[in-house]
């Protein structure tokens, strides 16, 4: 079946690090991949997504690049701030629409 | 309003009792999913609804879980005899559909649901 595997938090930086969030996926096909990401108080809202292998998907400064290779869709930012503090999750769809996530990982970031 | 909406915010009941959780989707959206956030457990999959067809049950728990979905836009989940490991944030997610074009899923607030 269709999984995603993310690295555990918490993660703590401090400002201006470099930040990496592994994700590996496991599915059949060639599904979507997506990152979430939930600020403290607030609802889960879309950062990226890519649809096809290779593909980049980029928001706020963040990256993610569909390695099918690998079956990994790695989060990285060059420098965080103390407001990406929050908790991401990697998720993929696949052909049947449902929407399967990660088990979220928190980052911390430290002025 | 233009966001997905859930009622209520928050619910806290006693163990044994029924509990229904209610998801407005945004208008016009024909997929409308539920997920349970439970801590350290991540966002898992309960059930999605799409247009007319059946709904897709794979991930509800148990037996004392349902969920319906009246003239294809309001959503209710149904909690029976409720148990404390049933403790959660129960969030609801809409997407329009439109063949093979991809659209995102919106997430409503949620609601955080304490079973004493």
């Amino acid at each position: 079946g269709n999984s995603v595997t993310q690295m555990e938090g918490p993660v703590t930086l401090s400002e201006e690090a470099f930040l990496t969030i592994n994700c590996t996926y496991t599915a059949t096909g060639y599904p979507s991949l997506f990152w979430y990401v939930q600020y403290p108080g607030e609802g889960l809202q879309l950062l990226l997504k890519a649809t096809k292998a290779d593909d980049k998907g980029s928001n706020k400064g963040f990256e993610a690049t569909y390695r099918k290779e690998t079956t990994s869709f790695h989060l990285e930012k060059g420098s965080v701030q103390v407001s990406d503090s929050a908790v991401y999750f990697c998720a993929l769809r696949n052909r049947d629409d449902k929407i399967i996530f990660g088990k979220g990982t928190r980052l911390h970031i430290l002025p | 309003g233009a966001g997905v909406s859930q009622s209520p915010s928050n619910k806290v009941t006693e163990k044994g009792k029924d509990v229904e959780l209610r998801c407005d989707p945004i208008s016009g959206h024909t997929a409308l999913y539920w997920y349970r956030q439970s801590l350290g457990q991540g966002l898992e999959f309960l059930i999605y609804f799409q247009g007319n067809s059946a709904p897709d049950k794979s991930g509800l728990p148990s037996d004392r879980f349902s969920a319906e979905r009246t003239g294809g836009s309001v959503s209710t989940l149904t909690i029976q005899r409720t148990q404390q490991e049933d403790s959660a944030v129960y969030l609801c997610a809409s997407r329009l559909l439109a063949g093979v074009t991809y659209n995102e899923q919106f997430f409503g607030p949620g609601t955080r649901l304490t079973v004493l």
